[in-house]
């Protein structure tokens, strides 16, 4: 069974203070690796796709990294408005094209 | 820009109702999709549907059904609401397998 795990749960940043979030599976045939932001109360909203191992895509202040076995979302000096839970998905190639979301990571970004 | 649009942010429903979600999407896309989202829980995937007419159970589909008579239009019916339904549910669309989601805004039901 395809496994999404995100780490850590929480995480709390003073302004300005780098950090990274992880998100590390176990599937086989990796077909895509999404991030996203969600903000209480919303939907979630599209960040970045990652689809293999050494790719690296950027916004703004986020970053996201994939290896074989996990991405990481790198978050360079961050401000209040970065807080938000994020999370990743990740699609296989094995039958159906749904992906597997994690549990996601919630972040705040103290001022 | 484009949008996924829901037709209620907030609903309170009587247990035993029917009730119904509308989702809209204005991108064309092949796909929609109908989760739920709990705390602890996460994303869970009720219905999905690559084109018209056609459904696909997800991983909870027991107590809700869907409807797609356009391909703009995703509906999602709680045949009879019961409180393990209040929940936050989430449409979704996308071009393709390949694609990201594009989320509508949610709506939160409270069943009473």
């Amino acid at each position: 069974e395809d496994q999404v795990t995100q780490s850590p749960e929480a995480l709390r940043l003073q302004e300005g203070e780098s950090s990274s979030l992880n998100c590390s599976y176990t599937v086989s045939g990796l077909r895509g690796l999404f991030w996203y932001r969600q903000d209480p109360g919303k939907g979630p909203e599209f960040l970045f796709t990652l689809y293999s191992a050494g790719e690296e895509k950027e916004k703004e202040r986020l970053k996201a990294t994939l290896t074989k076995k996990e991405s990481f979302l790198h978050i360079t000096a961050p401000k209040p408005e970065d807080s938000a839970t994020y999370l990743c998905a990740v699609r296989t190639s094995g039958g159906s094209y749904i992906p597997t979301f994690g549990r996601g990571t919630s972040l705040i970004v103290h001022p | 820009d484009v949008k996924v649009t829901q037709s209620s942010r907030y609903l309170v429903k009587r247990t035993g109702e029917k009730v119904f979600l509308e989702c809209v999407q204005d991108m064309d896309h092949e796909n929609m999709f109908w989760y739920r989202q709990d705390p602890g829980l996460g994303l869970r995937l009720i219905y999905f549907s690559y084109d018209v007419k056609m459904k696909e159970k997800g991983d909870i589909p027991e107590g809700y059904s869907v409807s797609r008579e356009k391909k703009e239009r995703f509906s999602l019916i709680l045949e009879s609401a019961s409180t393990n339904q209040t929940s936050m549910y989430l449409c979704a669309s996308s071009l393709s397998g390949s694609y990201g989601y594009t989320f509508g805004s949610g709506t939160r039901l409270t069943v009473v």
